[in-house]
Parts: structure tokens; sequence; C-alpha cells
């Protein structure tokens, strides 16, 4: 099993629509997490951490379970901008150097 | 306030000439970070640095790969000889203690 897994997509979700998805870790122990966006020959950016109890920052929303070892990503009424590839990460230990990164969702919001 | 700054942009060579890349990283971030990304198997981790030391450089695909820091605000990752297979882009990363990671542009190598 990989230690982070995500659907490479791409999902097309009509402007304004809600769209969802999730990631798998394998590493138990793991202690944080994140989704990271990027943008088209960009670089990845922070887009938020994911709290144990969830958190919400705008039209996004991110969720944890440890239980099944899965976080999640919300993003309602979807904007063209949206459009990306969404990258799960996944700590290991705490500092930086322990980040695993997902192969990343594509994410295409059409008009 | 600048952010990570990386060059080339973009580098086309030929199999078996060196190469090499260049990062500055934000100015007060002690930890510096060399990724490698690739559509088959993503972004992948090649070695970083802590106040100019390396750390981990356990994702060093081979000895032909080496990086250095010689000082808080450069750092060069070498391929020599370079191989098709390299070609990827490459991301220079920084941040300081537990804070959130910053990446530079990257350079996108393609090695013929």
């Amino acid at each position: 099993r990989k230690e982070v897994e995500q659907d490479p997509g791409p999902f097309n979700v009509p402007e304004g629509a809600t769209v969802a998805f999730n990631c798998t870790y394998s590493n138990s122990a793991s202690q944080s997490f994140f989704w990271y966006r990027q943008d088209c020959r960009k670089e990845p950016k922070l887009l938020m951490s994911v709290y144990s109890s969830g958190n919400e920052d705008g039209r996004f929303t991110a969720q944890l379970n440890r239980a099944s070892q899965y976080i999640s990503l919300l993003i309602r009424d979807s904007k063209l901008s949206d459009s990306a590839t969404y990258l799960c990460v996944v700590n290991r230990r705490g500092g930086a150097d322990g980040l695993t990164f997902g192969k990343g969702t594509h994410l295409i919001i059409q008009p | 306030d600048a952010g990570v700054i990386q060059s080339p942009r973009h580098e086309v060579t030929e199999m078996g000439q060196e190469v090499t890349l260049r990062c500055k990283p934000i100015s007060g971030h002690n930890s510096l970070f060399w990724y490698r990304q690739t559509m088959m198997r993503g972004l992948e981790l090649l070695i970083y640095f802590n106040n100019n030391v390396p750390i981990d450089d356990s994702g060093m695909p081979e000895d032909r790969f080496s990086a250095k820091m010689p000082n808080a605000s450069f750092s060069t990752l070498k391929i020599q000889p370079s191989e098709p297979r390299d070609s990827a882009v490459y991301f220079c990363a920084s941040n300081r203690g537990w804070e959130k990671l910053f990446f530079g542009s990257g350079t996108q190598l393609s090695v013929l």
C-alpha cells in the first residue's frame, strides 16, 4: 500500500457545484495532515492544514478520519479559479522533512 | 518579500552533461529542501538541510546527484552525468522551524 493515495481524476465539475475528494494514508502514526494546491506548471502552495476536529476556510472544508486513515477536502460553490491539482500531504513525524506528498487529484471546473 | 528563488527556470541538456540547479531560500529560513516531481512518482524529497548541514540525503537517487549549501542563502543541486530519466521538475523549498513550507517556482529539466 502506498504511503499516500489519491484518485488522480480528473474530476470535471460544473461551476457552482460542490466537489469532494479523499486521500488515504498508510502510516497510522502520522502526526499532521495538509492539503496543498498546485496550478499547472507552478509550485505547490499550502491550501490548509487538516485538524482532527475538522476545519473550514471559506468554501473549503477539510476533515480527518484517523480510524479509517483518510482525509477529505470539500469545495462548495466551486469557481473556475479552483481548477488545479490538489495534493494530499501527510507528515509521519514532526518536521517538514517528514512530509509525504500524494500524487494529486486534478480538478477541472467547467463554466 | 522575495520568495524562494530558483534558477534556471528551464534547462535543456544532452545526456552526459553536468547540470547545476540553484536555489536561494527565503531570508531567515533555516531549513532547505530539494524535491523532484514527475508524473510517475509525484513529488519526492531528495535531500534536506538544516542550518546549512545536510541532514537526510536518503532520497538522492544515486551518486550522480549531489547537493551543497555553502551558506544560509544559497544551495545547489548537481547532476553529473545527467541521463534522460533525470528529466523532471526540481523544486527547492524552505521554512523556519515548524512553519509552513514555501516552494520556489521550480526548474524544468529536460535531458535529451
